[in-house]
């Protein structure tokens, strides 16, 4: 079965370089979320779109800005990079935002700012 | 105050043995879902099992069972039959009603010894 894409799976950037994170949810999916994981913390969630239209925002750095196009894929794009943005930055697809069962995550794009 | 609390950072098992993860809450919602995630060396993100606050039966999946105990607030892994494959990061995560995301514990550390 398809499963939650992201790309890439790796990056490596400088401090204050530029990255965008690429996101391809469930086929059907409508629902991307974004969660940041830095090393040995818990995921923090950091936006979420549904319809292409952002449903809840958590702690997304203002150097951050996602969107979710219209074939329901989204990127975030993380502007200044810092050395404290080195993570794993996960998305997970969801049917709806609403269905409990709903979160698939990818395998997640692993940030080292250097 | 933490909504998912995780109090066990690590833990250690015998294979083929049953495990028991700890996992507390805090919410005021009166319709919210309780989730349980492995985490493996790799990173990604495994979806084990959910629980749904109206839910009356305590969930099951193969191995996996939730011990969800409403007024006590918590919501514990239990793993059966343990198995060398199981060793990894446990996270214990909450929806609440009144958003889409996912409110993550600290996480567990399961090491499962031959």
């Amino acid at each position: 079965a398809a499963g939650v894409i992201q790309s890439p799976r790796h990056l490596i950037k400088e401090k204050r370089e530029t990255a965008t994170l690429k996101c391809y949810p469930i086929p059907r999916h409508d629902t991307v979320y974004w969660y940041q994981q830095g090393p040995g913390q818990d995921p923090q969630f950091l936006i979420s779109f549904y319809e292409k239209m952002q449903s809840d925002k958590g702690s997304i750095p203002d150097r951050f800005s996602a969107q979710q196009f219209s074939d329901y894929h989204s990127e975030l794009n993380m502007s200044s990079l810092e050395l404290g943005d080195s993570a794993l930055y996960f998305c997970a697809s969801s049917s709806s935002p609403r269905v409990p069962y709903g979160y698939t995550f990818g395998s997640g794009t692993r940030l080292t700012v250097v | 105050a933490q909504k998912i609390t995780q109090t066990q950072p690590g833990m250690f098992v015998q294979e083929k043995e049953a495990v028991t993860l700890d996992c507390t809450y805090d919410t005021s919602d009166q319709s919210y879902g309780l989730f349980w995630y492995k985490q493996p060396s790799s990173g990604e993100m495994i979806f084990l099992i959910y629980q749904g606050s109206y839910d009356e039966q305590n969930a099951t999946e193969g191995r996996y069972s939730l011990n969800f105990q409403k007024a006590r607030k918590s919501a514990n892994l239990v793993i059966s039959a343990s198995q060398l494959g199981d060793s990894a990061m446990y996270f214990c995560a909450m929806r609440e009603n009144a958003g889409n995301m996912l409110t993550f514990g600290g996480g567990t550390r399961l090491m499962v010894k031959p």
